[in-house]
């Protein structure tokens, strides 16, 4: 059974620090991994997608991806009320599959 | 970004009923998707189309149905809907760049009385 981790939470970060959400996947095949943010009663947005190994920055956000430890994170820079979310990871398996983790629910606190 | 339409957005029905949930995107994605998933808790697989005339069934079994006749559309059809059947329904396209990044539609809100 291929399987993406993350901590439910919540997570509780202070305005203006850094917010570090992590995720874990089982299948070594797979290439591309993604980070979405969902808002409560609203559908999941794309934030960045990684494929190579190290550090992706987009703005506030950061993703990285290590391969050998099976480990993706989300880097989120001064953080704002407004990152409040959930915050889902997922990786596309051999298969060409995405493969969802079940979320960190991320509160930022004013 | 994937421009991705369904409808209804919100809908309550009584029980027996049947009902088809819209969905159309007009980026031309080859790949379409229809998950399911109830306030607070994870996204769940129910069907996806690699293109026209293709349905798969997904990773949670679901008495639903899907069709793929043209590439934008990609509705699903409850034949008797059940009170277990109310949940969030979320249908999704994804096509070649931006390493085939799913992209989501508003979601549609399925209530069975």
């Amino acid at each position: 059974q291929k399987e993406v981790e993350q901590n439910s939470g919540p997570l509780s970060v202070p305005e203006g620090a850094i917010a570090s959400l992590n995720c874990t996947y089982s299948d070594r095949g797979s290439q591309s991994f993604f980070w979405y943010r969902q808002y409560s009663g609203k559908s999941p947005e794309l934030i960045m997608f990684i494929y190579s190994n190290g550090d992706k920055e987009d703005g506030r956000f950061t993703a990285q991806l290590n391969k050998a430890s099976q480990y993706v994170s989300l880097l989120i820079r001064d953080s704002q009320p407004s990152d409040s979310a959930t915050y889902l990871c997922a990786a596309k398996d051999s298969n060409y599959q995405l493969i969802w983790g079940a979320g960190t629910k991320l509160i930022i606190k004013p | 970004e994937a421009d991705i339409y369904q409808t209804p957005r919100y809908l309550v029905i009584g029980t027996g009923k049947k009902i088809t949930l819209e969905c159309s995107q007009t980026m031309g994605h080859d790949k379409m998707y229809w998950y399911q998933q109830d306030p607070g808790m994870e996204l769940h697989l129910i069907h996806y189309s690699y293109g026209v005339n293709s349905t798969e069934k997904g990773d949670l079994s679901s008495e639903s149905t899907v069709s793929r006749i043209r590439t934008e559309h990609f509705p699903l059809t409850l034949e008797s809907a059940r009170p277990s059947h109310t949940s969030q329904y979320l249908c999704a396209s994804s096509g070649q760049g931006s390493g085939n990044t799913i992209y989501f539609g508003e979601g549609s809100w399925l209530t069975v009385v």
